[in-house]
């Protein structure tokens, strides 16, 4: 089946650096991905919508420019917590939908545990 | 807006038989999709309903109700290794998908 990788898996920084979390599609091309954000034993709550090649669309209560997020590939998504607070620490999920061949199945990155001190 | 409501935890032994529940509310619906997650890893798919009925996948079955806008997931001859979380999730007007809060089932030996 098809497969997200996300990397890192886990990252600890400082406050107010910045953090990269990269998400790939390895064998399919995803126009569209998903970042989620999860607290633990909590909902997935979407953060946004990547579009190749366009503007991500940020779901209400998501600061776009603290959420960075570029989509210049098929293949590749990547989410950038700028100025990251202790409050951003959480676990970022990505997904994405194999449009070719699975159907409504959204495929899951490992996630990322971000923790910032 | 869109909410979903499932029980928060269950517990079971092996080999029995566990229905979690998903009620939901959308502007607009498409389809209620299960997934599960073990802790610390990523959510994977198990089932998704369009319509009305049961669908079967070997020990999962998953169930919807579009009257009733409910739906469940059978999950039959339970194993050590079911003992995770489960998400239902609705796919709205928005064409993407809104999770519940997750049902942490417990098997116990």
């Amino acid at each position: 089946g098809a497969v997200v990788s996300q990397h890192p898996s886990r990252v600890i920084c400082k406050s107010g650096t910045s953090v990269k979390i990269e998400c790939r599609s390895l064998d399919f091309q995803a126009t569209t991905m998903f970042w989620y954000r999860q607290f633990p034993k909590k909902s997935l709550m979407l953060m946004a919508t990547s579009n190749e090649g366009s503007k991500a669309t940020y779901e209400q209560g998501v600061e776009k420019d603290k959420f960075l997020i570029n989509h210049a590939s098929l293949t590749l998504s990547t989410l950038t917590v700028t100025s990251a607070h202790p409050e951003d620490s959480s676990f970022y999920i990505c997904s994405a939908r194999d449009g070719t061949t699975g159907g409504e199945k959204l495929f899951f990155g490992s996630g990322t545990q971000l923790s910032v001190l | 807006g869109q909410s979903l409501e499932q029980p928060s935890e269950v517990t079971a032994v092996e080999g029995a038989i566990v229905q979690i529940n998903c009620t939901y509310q959308t502007s607009g619906f498409y389809g209620l999709s299960w997934y599960q997650q073990h802790d610390g890893g990523a959510p994977t798919f198990l089932s998704y309903n369009a319509l009305d009925g049961l669908e079967e996948t070997g020990r999962f079955s998953s169930f919807l109700s579009r009257s009733d806008s409910y739906g469940y997931l059978l999950l039959q001859e339970l194993q050590m290794k079911d003992s995770a979380s489960y998400f239902c999730a609705v796919k709205g007007s928005a064409r993407q998908l809104t999770f519940g809060s997750g049902t942490q089932l417990t098997v116990l030996p």
